[in-house]
């Protein structure tokens, strides 16, 4: 049982399409993380907010757009993708995120994008 | 740039065999954690090293981070099939997290 949840757990789209995937943590955390995982690749960071304020963002293409409407819900608003986005997309959340970046991560279940 | 290097790739054993999955960092580390991503799930946090040489242990598997800081392994003894996964390291430094590519385990009854 994860306390970060994502939706839609599935997600195809054409290229002109707009989505967006949705976020939740009920941790209580501070911080919370998009993360890209494609095969045999290391996890991607994406972007990175604590305390709803952008901290990171890792040279990602602007047809990503993420939002972080408070310290329990983040999206990622998704337009114009390419073929090469498909990918499962991670949010993770942490107690905390500075100088002890020591707070383990806290994965949802990813949602499994598949751009065509 | 920082990198965290993982090897190997890909590992199968017979079920009962042990296991090893090594973490190379090019640079030192604060720390390093490791998480479990169960075929179809998601990353979960097994473990966190902080100091220099340290060795921790969870039942069957043994993590140790390297008197350097800049490496660690995770060993399993007797491999039971509920630890089929992909195991990641993560290099922590600074503000950033360094995952690394993980090592696919597949047990074989």
């Amino acid at each position: 049982e994860t306390g970060v949840t994502q939706t839609p757990r599935h997600l195809v789209m054409g290229m002109t399409n707009k989505k967006s995937l949705k976020c939740e943590q009920h941790l209580g955390h501070n911080a919370m993380y998009w993360y890209k995982q494609s095969a045999k690749k290391p996890l991607e960071l994406m972007f990175v907010y604590s305390l709803e304020e952008r901290v990171e963002n890792n040279s990602v293409p602007s047809r990503f757009s993420p939002e972080c409407p408070n310290s329990s819900h983040l999206f990622l608003h998704l337009h114009t993708l390419q073929p090469e986005d498909s990918a499962l997309y991670l949010c993770a959340s942490s107690q905390e995120y500075g100088l002890s970046y020591n707070s383990p991560l806290h994965f949802g279940n990813g949602t499994r994008l598949t751009v065509t | 740039g920082q990198q965290v290097m993982q090897i190997p790739q890909y590992q199968h054993v017979q079920e009962g065999e042990d296991f090893t999955t090594y973490c190379n960092s090019s640079t030192t580390l604060s720390n390093i954690q490791w998480y479990k991503q169960r075929p179809g799930g998601h990353p979960v946090f097994l473990i966190q090293l902080v100091k220099s040489g340290e060795v921790k242990k969870q039942k069957r598997l043994t993590f140790q981070f390297g008197e350097a800081k800049k490496n660690s392994s995770l060993h399993i003894t007797a491999t039971q099939t509920t630890d089929v996964g992909t195991y990641f390291c993560a290099g922590v430094t600074g503000n950033q997290f360094y995952f690394g590519t993980g090592t696919s385990l597949t047990v074989i009854p």
